[in-house]
């Protein structure tokens, strides 16, 4: 399988454990997205990536929210002292540098459960 | 900040009838994707608007990105089963901008 691919595909954790989420994006692109989206809703934007800069966040992204891509490859998401508004599915996108249309591929994402 | 509106919600059809989704922005956008996310999956990229009028189809879906390139539609034609599921626009305010700003998403069931 050659698309995105995030792990884990879900994740139970109590009130105040710090998670981290991994993403692998498709190997030829070098942007990568992260999103969250909560029941009926639509995907929010979290940050990106193009290789491995950050170079935009959301300012929904609290100071309890990072995320890296050391090497340009895979990211990861970390959430630290969880909250039960944190409960979502965290999605991740990546697309190719140049080109049009830019269409980002969705991997499967993580289900996050905070009790 | 940007603000997409998407309309209706919900909508439920007949198969064989026709279903249109609205999109409406709160600011100009360089440009306007839309998505297709089945009951359980992800979001899957369709298609992208970037001028102004632009009318684009495939097959039996229709795709409109309005004059002032403030509001977008897609209009399928005769559904299927298959087309159950929920339909995202999503939006970018300035050309080359990596931030998509998605909207509610209009989620369409279909009676066999």
């Amino acid at each position: 399988d050659t698309g995105v691919s995030q792990d884990p595909r879900h994740k139970i954790t109590k009130r105040g454990q710090n998670v981290t989420f991994r993403c692998d994006p498709i190997s030829e692109h070098n942007r990568l997205y992260w999103y969250r989206q909560t029941l009926g809703q639509g995907p929010e934007f979290l940050t990106y990536f193009q290789n491995e800069a950050q170079l935009e966040k959301s300012r929904l992204l609290s100071d309890r929210f990072s995320a890296e891509r050391p090497k340009g490859s895979f990211s990861t998401l970390e959430i630290q002292r969880t909250e039960q508004g944190d409960s979502a599915m965290y999605l991740c996108a990546s697309s190719f540098l140049q080109g049009a249309p830019y269409e980002q591929y969705f991997g499967p994402g993580t289900r996050l459960t905070v009790t | 900040g940007q603000q997409v509106m998407q309309i209706p919600q919900y909508q439920h059809v007949q198969e064989g009838e026709d279903f249109t989704t609205y999109c409406n922005s709160s600011t100009t956008l360089s440009n306007i994707q839309w998505y297709k996310q089945r009951p359980g999956g992800h979001p899957v990229f369709l298609i992208q608007l970037v001028k102004s009028g632009e009318v684009k189809k495939q097959k039996r879906l229709t795709f409109q990105f309005g004059e002032a390139k403030k509001n977008s539609s897609l209009h399928i034609t005769a559904t299927q089963t298959t087309d159950v599921g929920t339909y995202f626009c999503a939006g970018t305010r300035t050309q080359g901008a990596q931030k998509l700003v998605f909207g509610q998403g209009t989620r369409l069931t279909i009676n066999p």
